[in-house]
């Protein structure tokens, strides 16, 4: 059980497209969603927590505009990528928990690699 | 504020032991943690929410001091299988500011 996909696993583009990552519970439904970038042989770092039906709360220093993200029902969050640029190449994580509290998992999706030329 | 983790790497040869440490400066609500391997999602492992709690099993455990403020996880008789970042994941308060740590990179060689 708990089982997150993430798609597209791999993204190449040019620069300036928008580019959007789907995030969802295949058998739970997720109150809250995140969204991870990782650079490599880094940690995970936060950007943004999303609650379903409630704007996501963005980490400082990550820009709203953007990095949009929706969390329209308990099994989708969308992260969408705009007019994308060089510079936000990295490798974008979701995770899914079944409740707001912290005493349950964070179960994550494989993740997408996007690479902007 | 990103918690601190102890060691940042560790070779060990099949069947040792280690530790791996995770500390804050400030009383946890729970401590995450979770296994990376390279190019893969994180694995969660497991959660502690109580001061002096001790939980996993045999091979993997983990414990939460009583103050709140540190948790160490514990691989006994490491396998090949074990290789990989370990993260640990810290709230302060209830269901808010959720922040990896470092993560120590765990190699177990043959």
């Amino acid at each position: 059980g708990a089982v997150v996909s993430q798609h597209p696993s791999r993204v190449i583009c040019k620069s300036g497209t928008s580019v959007k990552i789907e995030c969802r519970s295949l058998d739970f439904q997720a109150t809250t969603m995140f969204w991870y970038r990782q650079f490599p042989k880094k940690s995970l770092m936060l950007m943004a927590t999303s609650n379903e039906g409630s704007k996501a709360t963005y980490e400082q220093g990550v820009e709203k505009d953007k990095f949009l993200i929706n969390h329209a029902s308990l099994t989708l969050s969308t992260l969408t990528v705009t007019s994308a640029h060089p510079e936000d190449s990295s490798f974008y994580i979701c995770s899914a928990r079944e409740d707001a509290a912290g005493n349950q998992p964070q179960h994550f999706g494989d993740g997408t690699r996007l690479s902007i030329l | 504020q990103q918690p601190v983790q102890s060691p940042q790497a560790v070779i060990l040869r099949e069947g040792e032991d280690a530790v791996i440490n995770c500390s804050s400066s400030k009383a946890l609500y729970s401590v995450h943690w979770y296994r990376q391997k390279h190019g893969e999602a994180p694995v969660f492992l497991m959660i502690l929410l109580k001061g002096g709690e001790q939980k996993g099993h045999e091979k993997i455990s983990a414990s939460f001091n009583e103050k709140k403020q540190q948790s160490s996880l514990y691989l006994t008789a490491s396998q090949l299988s074990y290789s990989g970042t370990y993260f640990c994941g810290t709230e302060i308060n209830y269901g808010q500011n959720f922040v990896f740590g470092p993560g120590t990179r765990l190699s177990v060689l043959p």
